[in-house]
């Protein structure tokens, strides 16, 4: 198994600028979870997916990130307009039965 | 609302000694609890975990204690090897819904 895919690794881009994550979980999870890593907060849990329907999303930061799940092996994390805030890794993750959660390599975005 | 605490950002121990992690919770529904352990430009690896119903859960080198009554948890490394310096995170879930994760502890294991 190729484990959790992530892409792209990294991303720079400008302030107002649109930014996509992608993310395809391990194949035969039903549940997948977005994060967001940064030196202060740790790991901040921003949305989570079961069976591809959006569970809670009280974790992410406001209007501007919106992620979507539209079939068991892909999902996205949208910024909409980015701003230098928002430089963080984020990282995707699945869980299949079990508690726990495989996590890709994350993607380091930059906004200048 | 930060429901799990690692209040140490970062810990040294000599290669062969005991590395102890701590971690706190606030919420008493956790009932599982994992160790994951991360490498730079990596994605955090399962470590080891502990269900609710347990006090001690040990895999070679790695145990793990709780102690809901103090709401504590810690992983104890036993000897530490260089190889172990990473940074550490705890995480709680309840009824295997989304986790909540500490901020990290940074292990360095110096030869």
């Amino acid at each position: 198994d190729a484990g959790v895919i992530q892409s792209p690794r990294h991303e720079v881009t400008e302030m107002g600028q649109e930014v996509t994550l992608r993310c395809k979980p391990i194949s035969g999870h039903n549940s997948l979870f977005w994060y967001r890593q940064t030196m202060m907060r740790g790991l901040e849990l921003l949305i989570y997916f079961n069976n591809n329907v959006p569970i809670d999303d009280s974790g992410m930061p406001e209007d501007r990130f919106s992620a979507k799940m539209p079939n068991a092996s892909f999902s996205t994390l949208k910024i909409q307009p980015s701003e230098p805030r928002d430089s963080a890794v984020y990282f995707c993750a699945s869980r299949g039965v079990t508690h726990t959660q495989y996590f890709g390599p994350g993607t380091r975005l930059t906004v200048l | 609302d930060q429901q799990v605490k690692q209040n140490s950002p970062s810990l040294s121990v000599q290669e062969g000694r005991i590395s102890i992690l701590n971690c706190d919770y606030t919420n008493s529904m956790f009932d599982y609890f994992l160790w994951y352990k991360k490498y730079p430009a990596e994605g955090p690896t399962f470590l080891i975990s502990i269900s609710s119903i347990k006090d001690k859960n040990e895999d070679g080198r790695f145990t793990v204690f709780l102690n809901k009554s103090a709401k504590h948890l810690s992983l104890h490394i036993v000897p530490s090897q260089p190889g172990d310096s990473a940074v550490y995170f705890c995480a709680a879930s309840v009824n295997n819904n989304d986790m909540r994760f500490g901020a990290g502890t940074r292990l360095t294991v110096k030869p």
